[in-house]
């Protein structure tokens, strides 16, 4: 089974500061592992995606997480936080061709 | 490319009433479909997957009866919420798979349903 836990369910930085949001997962298996990001009455957003090819994966808007086994963790982190970037993110894991199973969320604020 | 389309994107219905929401793949086939219910500041929660062709599976908890899930076509699943009560008010969310895909899952912008 599938499982995925994100630490700290608020993040709050200042605008220009590290972002770094926290998830380690459970799998029984390989995972595929995912960060998404919600906006408010919206859909979620792909940020970035591992799918075993290599383990620190660059994404958009200036994201990337780094895939560590021994750790079973996948954190994502931005070098510069900016205010655009205040919303709810997700981690999920699946493996296989498989549903997507979600952590509880971070809520990140950016103040100025 | 990987765009899901969800409609309405949000809807008001009266108590004992059923309401369908349509979840699209717009450029992509997709065999597999999941919904998702989510409440206020919280995660998102699995009701079922949805398969073209076949029976949905949905997640332990989950009524089939008041939550009828149909996939007749590789581009179109619709979910219904039959005989919807206030306790049913949730935004839902769709998401899509290409088939054969790299495990890239793309999800609709959700439709808010509100009970009154």
């Amino acid at each position: 089974a599938q499982s995925v836990t994100q630490l700290g369910s608020h993040v709050s930085v200042s605008e220009g500061a590290l972002v770094l949001l926290r998830c380690n997962y459970s799998s029984s298996g390989p995972p595929s592992l995912f960060w998404y990001v919600q906006y408010p009455n919206q859909g979620l957003q792909l940020l970035l995606k591992y799918t075993s090819a290599a383990t620190l994966v660059k994404g958009i808007n200036g994201f990337e997480a780094e895939f560590k086994k021994s750790e079973t963790s996948f954190h994502l982190t931005k070098p510069s936080a900016h205010m655009s970037d205040a919303a709810e993110y997700f981690c999920a894991v699946t493996r296989g061709y498989n549903k997507l199973i979600f952590g509880a969320g971070t809520r990140l604020a950016v103040h100025p | 490319g990987a765009v899901v389309s969800q409609h309405p994107s949000w809807v008001i219905c009266k108590s004992g009433t059923s309401v369908k929401i349509e979840c699209r793949s717009l450029d992509f086939q997709a065999t597999t479909m999941f919904w998702y219910r989510q409440f206020p500041k919280q995660s998102l929660m699995l009701m079922a997957t949805s398969n073209e062709g076949s029976k949905a599976t949905y997640e332990q908890g989950v009524e089939k009866d008041k939550f009828l899930i149909n996939h007749a076509s590789l581009t179109l699943s619709t979910l219904t919420v039959t005989s919807a009560h206030p306790e049913d008010s949730s935004f839902y969310i769709c998401s899509a798979r290409p088939s054969g895909g790299d495990y890239g899952y793309t999800f609709g912008s959700g439709t808010r349903l509100t009970v009154v």
